[in-house]
């Protein structure tokens, strides 16, 4: 099976601008993850999504959000980017059984620069 | 806030030897699971331990985890230069704080095995 991917790898914006990332799971998982990873901040939940629905939360402001799609594909949008916006964002799949912790599969990231 | 701290945050060793990586968390878990992660790419899932279990193998990585103390320990035997990444400890949390996939990341060690 295919793994995580993740599109695109690289992006440079400039503060203000917003950005969407995209996600495609392994074939046959169901949820989707977010995170983000900084230097400072380490790895930090963003949101979880199954079947369409945002099922889980991180402690981010509301410029952060995220959908997923009827084939499990997810986006994430980040408006008015702001410097510390920079950062590798991690998309996780997992095949999800409703139990708590399941493992999960990362794609290579997205590497974003804000100016 | 980061639930798992690490420790060391830099382990340097030689090829042959073997690497001990702590792992430290705050409140009451489902599972804890070990990622490795080279160089800023996407992380790939090592072991995965549940809280009624003590002690669990995967060829040459042994993990514990000791509930009374809240830590976990991941040891790699008969390091390799391959092995040099960073390592990052992850617990699915029960309870309000967690649920479903949200996984809570310490800060990592960074482990370099010299040839």
């Amino acid at each position: 099976k295919a793994g995580v991917t993740q599109t695109p790898r690289y992006l440079i914006k400039t503060r203000g601008q917003q950005v969407t990332l995209s996600c495609s799971p392994i074939s046959g998982h169901r949820s989707v993850s977010w995170y983000q990873q900084t230097p400072g901040q380490g790895l930090q939940f963003l949101f979880e999504y199954f079947s369409e629905t945002q099922r889980n939360k991180g402690n981010f402001p509301g410029r952060f959000s995220g959908r997923q799609f009827s084939n499990s594909r997810s986006e994430m949008n980040v408006s008015t980017l702001e410097l510390g916006d920079s950062a590798l964002y991690l998309c996780a799949s997992s095949l999800d059984g409703g139990s708590v912790g399941a493992t999960q599969y990362f794609g290579p990231g997205t590497r974003l620069l804000v100016l | 806030s980061q639930q798992g701290e690490e420790d060391p945050q830099a382990l340097s060793i030689q090829e042959g030897e073997n690497a001990t990586m702590n792992c430290s968390y705050k409140t009451s878990i489902n599972n804890l699971q070990w990622y490795r992660q080279n160089s800023g790419r996407g992380l790939v899932h090592l072991i995965l331990i549940r809280s009624n279990e003590r002690e669990k193998h995967s060829g040459r990585l042994r993990v514990t985890l000791d509930t009374s103390k809240k830590s976990s320990s991941l040891l790699i035997t008969a390091s390799r230069a391959a092995d040099t990444a960073s390592y990052f400890c992850a617990t699915a949390l029960t309870g309000d704080s967690g649920g479903y996939n949200k996984l809570i990341f310490g800060a990592g060690t960074r482990l370099a095995v010299h040839p």
